[in-house]
């Protein structure tokens, strides 16, 4: 199993509808969860991170964990074409402080 | 404030030969990580510099190496280049002051390297 894993999509989803982004994680003590953006041929910037089980909400964003399932994901209302880009879901393992990422979710919001 | 800086930002290498890459963190910034980033693979573990020791090891050959200056400033370094290491090679700072386990890593614009 890998460590940590994404659908690499794409994912279409149409202008003013919410986009849903998965990713699972193996090392089940894991504490830290956290979701960045890359835009093509930028560098990754976090948008939002995640410590405790259940929502955390930030502006037209949601993550979401559940770790008895070891579930992440992030929610994108009232999606935009600014919000086509790659997701990336990175978790900091316990077993040795390691932040790794996902490859990542392309993402596409159809106008 | 400026940003993480890396040099160079694009390289042209032949197989066999070595690279050495820069990368300037945030000041106040302690913490150096390294990233590769291919298409296959996405981004992955390089290596972590904290106050000039290596913290921490991703799955990579010993061609792979890196330090931490006192200035907090990190080189990486890859010998014997070969064709699988073209590559993105972005480097990451993170600040002391947050919980080490935010994982608020302020990446770099990367180096291009290409292996010929």
């Amino acid at each position: 199993q890998k460590e940590v894993e994404q659908n690499s999509g794409p994912l279409s989803v149409p202008e003013g509808a919410i986009a849903s982004l998965n990713c699972t994680y193996s090392d089940r003590g894991s504490q830290s969860f956290f979701w960045y953006r890359q835009y093509s041929g930028k560098s990754p910037e976090l948008i939002m991170f995640i410590y405790s089980n259940g929502d955390k909400e930030d502006g037209r964003f949601t993550a979401q964990l559940n770790k008895a399932s070891q579930y992440v994901s992030l929610l994108i209302r009232d999606s935009q074409p600014s919000d086509s880009a790659t997701y990336l879901c990175a978790v900091n393992m316990n077993r040795d402080d390691k932040i790794i990422f996902g490859k990542g979710t392309r993402l596409h919001i159809l106008p | 404030k400026a940003g993480v800086t890396q040099t160079p930002r694009y390289l042209i290498k032949t197989r066999g030969q070595q690279v050495t890459l820069s990368c300037s963190p945030i000041s106040g910034h302690r913490s150096v990580s390294w990233y590769q980033q291919t298409p296959g693979q996405g981004l992955q573990f390089l290596f972590e510099y904290f106050s000039e020791t290596q913290r921490n090891k991703g799955n990579f050959p010993g061609r792979f190496s890196g330090r931490q200056f006192s200035n907090s400033r990190s080189e990486m370094n890859v010998s014997t280049l070969e064709l699988g290491d073209s590559a993105l090679y972005l480097c990451a700072s993170s600040s002391p002051h947050s919980d080490r386990g935010t994982g608020e890593l302020f990446f770099g614009e990367g180096s291009r390297l290409t292996v010929l």
